[in-house]
């Protein structure tokens, strides 16, 4: 059965910063994966999504994401944080056949002035 | 485009009160589906539809009435809710359901609901 497992349930930076959010993931298929971002009382934005081509997966707003199969993970990664960029983050496998959406328990980040 | 639209963006109902929420998107998208998010958790999900036909219900009390009239439109009707159902209600959509393994699920604002 697929799923994903995000490490941290709370992420503090400062601004200017890197931005790591750690999701490892378990599938017996080549997955497919995303990342959704959460800013307070809004919907789900799509950042990006890996289907099996290029393993680093640029999304919106500079985020960047690396498949490793070796190591079954999918981590976000943004080279500076920005006030903007806090949230809530979900790492998110689609499961193999259909479009049911297996969701990690989300990380918050949060960003310092 | 890639807009999913959501009325209202809050709903204060009591116990007894019947009301309904509404989704919408123009997409050309023939998948849509329900979620209800509780605060600090994931989305959970409630119903799919697929080409305007019921085809997830997640065990869902019958409480919550969906209803998709057309390839566009997602309503989700409420009777005799709890508190316990005071949530946000998330509705997505995608191309199609039980398909391409690329197909990505886009989600509205939401609804704030809570029930008294």
């Amino acid at each position: 059965a697929q799923s994903v497992t995000q490490l941290d349930s709370h992420v503090s930076v400062s601004e200017g910063t890197p931005v790591l959010l750690r999701c490892n993931y378990s599938s017996s298929y080549s997955p497919s994966l995303f990342w959704y971002v959460q800013h307070p009382n809004k919907g789900l934005q799509l950042l990006l999504k890996y289907t099996s081509a290029a393993t680093l997966v640029k999304g919106i707003n500079g985020f960047e994401a690396e498949f490793k199969k070796s190591e079954t993970s999918f981590h976000l990664t943004k080279p500076s944080a920005h006030m903007s960029d806090a949230a809530e983050y979900f790492c998110v496998v689609r499961v193999y056949n259909n479009n049911d959406m297996r969701f990690g328990a989300g990380t918050r980040l949060t960003v310092k002035p | 485009d890639t807009e999913v639209t959501q009325t209202p963006k809050h709903l204060v109902m009591g116990m007894t009160n019947k009301k309904s929420l509404k989704c919408e998107q123009h997409m050309g998208h023939r998948a849509m589906y329900w979620y209800k998010q509780k605060a600090k958790k994931p989305p959970e999900l409630m119903f799919v539809y697929s080409y305007e036909k019921l085809s997830i219900n997640e065990s869902v009390p019958s409480r919550f009435s969906p209803e998709c009239p057309n390839s566009s439109l997602l309503n989700l009707h409420l009777h005799a809710l709890q508190p316990e159902d005071s949530a946000l209600y998330l509705c997505a959509s995608s191309q199609a359901y039980n398909t391409s393994f690329t197909d990505t699920q886009y989600f509205g604002p939401g609804t704030r609901l809570t029930v008294l």
